[in-house]
Parts: structure tokens; C-alpha cells; sequence
């Protein structure tokens, strides 16, 4: 089945870093990423979606400056979080989906952020 | 607007007992639906898919679901829980024209002995 592999695991720094997570589609091309925000005991909450060599496009209450998002290449989509304070500890996970619209996300095992 | 609604937030079976998880949509046309299974602390993981065609779907672990139109259900089962079931189910309405999916708040199921 489709891979995606998502690095850190986890993140614990202080508050002001800027952290960088990657996520990387494996085994196929994948034209559009996606980055969620999961809070505890709750759902995931869609940030931002990405499409490979042009613009994130985000949803609505979530600050383009704050969390970067790159897709530069068909397996690889980044999010940084910059300057990072403790209210943006949380559990971020991607998603990855190939060309069709009807094509499942194949999701990556999250990043537990931990802002100090 | 388009919106998935998991009735249920934790539901606990015996083992090898059945299981139904319920999920309802609210789309203006038919949507895909999707079924994933989330463990503590991990990413989520695809349990079934429906687009099209027959309404009883089957996945993988020994899960089935079935749409019903009639209903705007799209229920996950499973005849025999194990104790590794034990977890985080979420119903996701997708079709958006990027792909998007609209999740459901999601099912914790626990599994007693």
C-alpha cells in the first residue's frame, strides 16, 4: 500500500525556534499534500493543502506566516512552524493524495510538538 | 454545507463481540467516504473506501461498510472485535476539488476481555 512517511516523530524545543517537519510520499507520486492539527480526544483539523510547485492554500484562521508550507517536489511537502510558542504544541500530521480527486490520503504518523 | 457526524464517541465491546460504528454525511450529491482507524500517538490508517458502485464495501482487518443512501449512512462493522481494535475511529466525507476531507469527530472504541 502507499507509504508516507512523516520525520520527527517528535519535537521538543523552546519557545521562539521555528521547527520543520517533512513529509515524503514513498512509493507515489503525490500532486497534493495536506497538513492537519489534532488536538486532544479531538478530530483533525485541516490546515493548509498543497499542491506540488504552487502555493499552499489555507483554511480559514490559520496564519500562512506562521506555519511555511513548501511542496516542492512530488514526494516531499514541508511545514515549518516559526517561532514556535507553547499554544502551537500540538500533534501535526500530513496526508498525501495522488492526481485523481477521488484518490484516498494516505496519512503519515504525525509529529507530537512540544513547545516549552 | 458538507459535514460527516459520528453519533457515538467512545464505544465499548466485548471481545469477540459484533461492532457497528455509525457515520452519517450531509453532502449535496453523493460524496466518497472513507473509513480510517487511528492508534494512540500514530498517523491514521485507511480501513475501507467507497466511491461508487456496489454499497457494501469491504477493507482490510475484517471490516466491512455499508452505504445507504436513504439513510446518509455509511456504517463500519466488523462480526468479531479483537482486543487489537482497540482505538480511534474516523468517518471522512471527501470529493472537494483539491481532494479534501471533511472528517468526523471520531469513535473511540475500547475492547473489554
Amino acid at each position: 500500500g502507499a507509504v508516507v512517511s512523516q520525520h520527527p516523530s517528535r519535537v521538543i524545543c523552546k519557545s521562539g525556534t521555528s521547527v520543520k517537519i517533512e513529509c515524503r510520499s514513498l512509493d507515489f507520486q503525490a500532486t497534493t499534500m495536506f497538513w492537519y492539527r489534532q488536538f486532544p480526544k479531538q478530530s483533525l483539523m485541516l490546515m493548509a493543502t498543497s499542491n506540488e510547485g504552487s502555493k499552499a492554500t489555507y483554511e480559514q484562521g490559520v496564519e500562512k506566516d506562521k506555519f511555511l508550507i513548501n511542496h516542492a517536489s512530488l514526494t516531499l511537502s514541508t511545514l515549518t512552524v516559526t517561532s514556535a510558542h507553547p499554544e502551537d504544541s500540538s500533534f501535526y500530521i500530513c496526508s498525501a493524495s495522488s492526481a485523481s480527486r477521488n484518490q484516498p490520503q494516505h496519512f503519515g504518523d504525525g509529529t507530537r510538538l512540544s513547545i516549552l | 454545507a458538507q459535514s460527516v457526524t459520528q453519533p457515538d464517541i467512545h464505544i465499548t465491546v466485548s471481545e469477540g463481540a459484533s461492532l457497528e460504528l455509525r457515520c452519517n454525511y450531509s453532502y449535496g450529491a453523493t460524496p466518497y467516504l472513507f473509513w480510517y482507524v487511528q492508534s494512540p500517538g500514530q498517523g491514521l490508517q485507511l480501513l475501507l473506501k467507497y466511491f461508487s458502485g456496489d454499497t457494501l464495501v469491504q477493507g482490510i482487518k475484517g471490516f466491512e461498510a455499508e452505504f445507504k443512501r436513504s439513510q446518509s449512512s455509511f456504517n463500519l462493522r466488523k462480526p468479531s472485535v479483537h482486543w487489537s481494535d482497540a482505538a480511534e475511529y474516523f468517518c471522512a466525507g471527501g470529493g472537494g476539488s483539491q481532494g479534501n476531507l471533511i472528517f468526523g469527530k471520531g469513535t473511540k472504541l475500547s475492547v473489554k476481555p
